[in-house]
């Protein structure tokens, strides 16, 4: 199966700053996504990255805060912008690697924030 | 819309123990569902899963089996090892769309 690898894996913030988390793949995949899990709480998708066009954000998502880039089918980028403690989570990502149709979703390590 | 509701943890085992998690699930359609296990300072892999009613996912010693008329995805290990201390996450996938949904995730503990 596919391996996506992200970076920074973690990181610590300031409040205000922005960061930007990349995320590239080993082969080439039509879907990714980017989830946030918030400390102790379980996958929340934020977006689908579209390649070639703008992300499609999930309710109470929204590009000013979290704009991403998709410039081909291997790679992505996120950005976790003006960022507050609140935005203190594990951010992954992920990507669709079967085509049986079963929609299994490939997953990053995850990129830890932390923010100050 | 599509939601998960999994057995709330955490859970504390000795080896070799009996371990059932449960999970129920809402969807609107014909739902894939997956088992999802995070190691400890890893990233999510697939445990295993299944894509129709009836189906038996395994893997690792793992099983579950999709049962439309409970709505359920229950999943067991006959004898576990301290090994699969991990977080575990039930999902879903509605056939008509791409997202997963996760369950609140349950962490797992197996002394020795």
């Amino acid at each position: 199966s596919a391996v996506i690898s992200q970076k920074p894996s973690r990181d610590i913030c300031q409040r205000g700053t922005s960061l930007t988390i990349q995320c590239q793949v080993d082969s080439q995949v039509t879907m990714m996504f980017w989830y946030r899990q918030q400390p102790g709480q379980s996958l929340t998708l934020i977006a689908t990255a579209n390649q070639g066009s703008e992300a499609t954000y999930e309710s109470g998502f929204v590009i000013d805060k979290f704009p991403i880039s998709r410039p081909n089918l291997t790679f992505s980028t996120l950005t976790v912008s003006n960022m507050s403690p609140e935005d203190s989570s594990i951010y992954l990502c992920s990507a669709q690697t079967d085509n049986s149709g079963a929609n299994v979703l490939t997953f990053g390590a995850g990129s830890r924030l932390t923010v100050l | 819309g599509n939601s998960v509701t999994q057995m709330e943890g955490p859970v504390t085992l000795s080896e070799e123990a009996f371990l059932t998690i449960n999970c129920t699930y809402t969807a609107t359609g014909y739902p894939s569902l997956f088992w999802y296990v995070q190691y400890p300072g890893e990233g999510l892999q697939l445990l295993l899963k299944a894509t129709k009613a009836d189906d038996k996912g395994s893997n690792k010693g793992f099983e579950a089996t999709y049962r439309k008329e409970t709505t359920s995805f229950h999943l067991e290990k006959g004898s576990v090892q301290v090994s699969d201390s991990a977080v575990y996450f039930c999902a879903l996938s509605d056939s008509n769309d791409y997202k997963l949904s996760f369950g609140a995730g349950t962490t797992v503990t197996v002394r020795a």
